[in-house]
């Protein structure tokens, strides 16, 4: 089946580096993103990468793809407080045909000085 | 930067009514999408649209739910008789433009109360 994990929580220091994990179940995964929720407002897409690539940088933003372990994970670097959101990661899986996302719990990243 | 939008940013319906939760997507999209969120719960698929017909739905896009392109710009969500378990912010989502693929872009979402 179609899921996908995240640790709930992460608490960081100001200008830390940020490591925000994901594990995924569908092999034949296309592409895999990751999405950021403020409070009261809707998801930002931040970053996705196709299946066959291994690492994308943007920025602050690191994203590192281990396909045989299912295992996605978003570094931000430098983090801020204004970093402080929900992270979502979201698989599209290839039976997903017109790009159904599936999306994890989301984790919750609180930055303090 | 072009965007999604929705409207309204808030809806409160009393059980048993019709809401309709509008969305204009981003206008050279071609694939259209609703999802939910009940509070503290996951981001749910609920449907996919493109071609003007629904591409897939999922197990939650029941008889009392239906979505429509009326015009070229519009895309809404109609909920037929609200239940209780409605309640939830609902996201609409554009993407894919011709030729390529391309992420989908969500809008703010409308928070919908069922009393």
């Amino acid at each position: 089946g179609e899921d996908v994990e995240q640790s709930l929580f992460l608490s960081v220091r100001e200008g830390d580096s940020s490591v925000i994990n994901c594990t995924y179940t569908d092999s034949s995964s296309t592409y895999l993103y990751w999405y950021k929720q403020e409070p009261g407002a809707g998801l930002q897409l931040l970053t996705y990468i196709f299946s066959n690539m291994d690492m994308k940088q943007d920025q602050r933003l690191t994203v590192l793809l281990n396909k045989k372990d299912k295992h996605l994970s978003l570094r931000i670097a430098d983090t801020q407080t204004g970093d402080s959101a929900i992270y979502f990661c979201a698989e599209i899986p290839f039976s997903g045909g017109y790009n159904k996302l599936i999306f994890g719990a989301g984790t919750r990243l609180a930055v303090h000085p | 930067e072009p965007e999604v939008t929705q409207t309204p940013s808030h809806q409160v319906t009393q059980m048993g009514q019709e809401v309709i939760l509008r969305c204009v997507p981003i206008s050279n999209h071609l694939y259209f999408y609703w999802y939910r969120q009940i509070l503290g719960q996951k981001v749910e698929f609920l449907v996919s649209f493109y071609n003007n017909e629904i591409s897939e739905k999922s197990e939650i896009f029941d008889d009392q739910f239906s979505v429509e392109r009326p015009d070229g710009s519009n895309f809404t969500l109609k909920i037929r008789s609200t239940k209780l378990e409605d309640s939830a912010m609902y996201f609409c989502a554009s993407g894919g433009g011709q030729g390529e693929v391309q992420p989908q872009h969500f809008g703010d979402g409308t928070r919908l109360s069922i009393l």
